[in-house]
């Protein structure tokens, strides 16, 4: 089924340790973005792509880095896991205006004990 | 940056009412969205808003440009319709700007 594809759904860290979370969509779509989402704050931008090779920070960046090498995939890589970065995260597309529609991820909920 | 704010922040509602959720913002825009979270669940997009009204099933979603304001309302209330609603909004290439987002509790 067409859509954005995040794995995985669940993670526990240890802080210190290192990961990726993984977005993927077959929508062709140009614009990507990756949010957190935390109780009371909304959801904040950390990074985000206009298209294959540019990339951007968002509202949230530090403790994250980002790439993007294809039009489809999107990773987000946590350099050395804290705490803080406890939280639900969503990756989004669209196409390269953003004034149309977004499609979201289903999330991933990561823990950082 | 535009900061954009929702009301109510919590909603309780019998089944059957009529529902107005609110989103101002501070800052001209091209596009606001509202979105629908399930608890535990994804993010759905219900409507974009560049002007005037857009209508699917019970739910009515509208934009005054000139006030910086939108409501989505759900007629005939469902306890399914039970989640949070998210208004996001953007200008030109800039990323989404979400409000905080109304929970709303339809009771049976």
């Amino acid at each position: 089924n067409a859509g954005v594809t995040q794995t995985p759904k669940f993670q526990v860290l240890k802080t210190g340790q290192s990961m990726t979370l993984q977005c993927a969509q077959d929508m062709n779509h140009e614009y990507m973005s990756w949010y957190r989402q935390d109780p009371g704050m909304g959801l904040r931008l950390i990074h985000y792509s206009v298209g294959a090779g540019i990339t951007d920070q968002g509202e949230v960046p530090n403790g994250y880095n980002v790439s993007r090498s294809t039009t489809e995939d999107f990773p987000l890589r946590l350099l050395s896991a804290a705490p803080s970065q406890t939280s639900v995260y969503f990756c989004a597309s669209s196409y390269s205006n953003p004034d149309y529609g977004y499609t979201f991820g289903s999330g991933t909920r990561l823990t950082v004990v | 940056k535009n900061e954009v704010e929702q009301s109510p922040q919590n909603l309780t509602a019998q089944e059957g009412e009529f529902i107005t959720i609110n989103c101002s913002y501070s800052v001209g825009i091209s596009a606001l969205h509202w979105l629908q979270q399930h608890p535990g669940g994804g993010i759905v997009s219900l409507f974009m808003l560049s002007s005037g009204k857009k209508k699917h099933g019970r739910l009515i979603a509208t934009i005054n440009i000139q006030e910086k304001h939108s409501s989505l309302h759900i007629t005939a209330s469902h306890p399914r319709d039970s989640a949070v609603y998210i208004c996001a909004v953007t200008s030109g290439n800039t990323p989404l700007v979400f409000g905080k987002g109304t929970r709303l509790s339809v009771i049976a």
